[in-house]
């Protein structure tokens, strides 16, 4: 596609549900990454890949965070036991290789009532 | 550990440069100063990147003063679109991160 497209664009769920966050990168590109934007804040690191693989998971916060990508290309980010805390916007990046410019979807808003 | 420094904020005039400072003093050889910027509500959006020589495109133009120490991005003609949180990032060659700090929040007024 013409840009990185992530779905959905604004999801809202219930304290303790499970959630999944798709992300669809620019075709060709090999890295991904996730970040994590909470309200008035910074943009967060929280996992990077190349192709299927993830080098550096350092930034997912806790073990209820986990995050695939098939194919070299479509990822999935997923929250189990969704907290109020998690509420935050969630983008995805992609780039041609691990160290070029990287490019950024629109994101994911989530919010955890 | 920061790497750069940013001012928090400023103004421009719509139609004028904007010509927004960053300081990296502590910046390797092999390090690039890359720059983004948030508008509102949308994810961050590449501008342009450099080395040591003075790079320019379509979006804005990136000087970089002789011993790498600092820089400065320059939006020829502000516009009231150009109102975002503009992010100067240093990043390693072979690095894959992007580490963002508080950026600067940029309003351009009419």
């Amino acid at each position: 596609g013409a840009g990185v497209s992530q779905s959905p664009s604004n999801k809202v769920t219930e304290k303790g549900k499970d959630v999944e966050l798709r992300c669809d990168p620019i075709s060709g590109h090999t890295a991904l990454y996730w970040y994590r934007q909470s309200l008035g804040q910074g943009l967060e690191f929280l996992i990077y890949f190349q192709g299927n693989s993830a080098p550096d998971k350092s930034g997912l916060p806790s073990d209820r965070f986990s995050a695939e990508r098939t194919g070299g290309s479509v990822s999935t980010l997923t929250i189990q036991r969704t907290q109020q805390e998690d509420s935050a916007v969630y983008l995805c990046a992609s780039s041609s290789q691990g160290y070029t410019e990287a490019f950024f979807g629109q994101g994911t808003r989530l919010t955890v009532v | 550990d920061a790497k750069t420094t940013q001012p928090t904020s400023m103004d421009c005039a719509e139609g004028r440069a904007a010509n927004l400072p960053c300081n990296h003093s502590t910046i390797s050889g092999n390090e690039y100063v890359y720059w983004y910027r948030q508008i509102h509500s949308q994810g961050p959006q590449y501008i342009i990147h450099g080395l040591k020589n003075n790079e320019t495109n379509e979006m804005a133009s990136l000087i970089i003063t002789e011993d790498r120490k600092s820089s400065t991005l320059i939006l020829p003609h502000a516009t009231l679109r150009d109102t975002a949180v503009y992010y100067c990032i240093v990043r390693a060659g072979n690095d894959y991160k992007l580490s963002f700090g508080a950026g600067t929040t940029v309003t351009v007024r009419a």
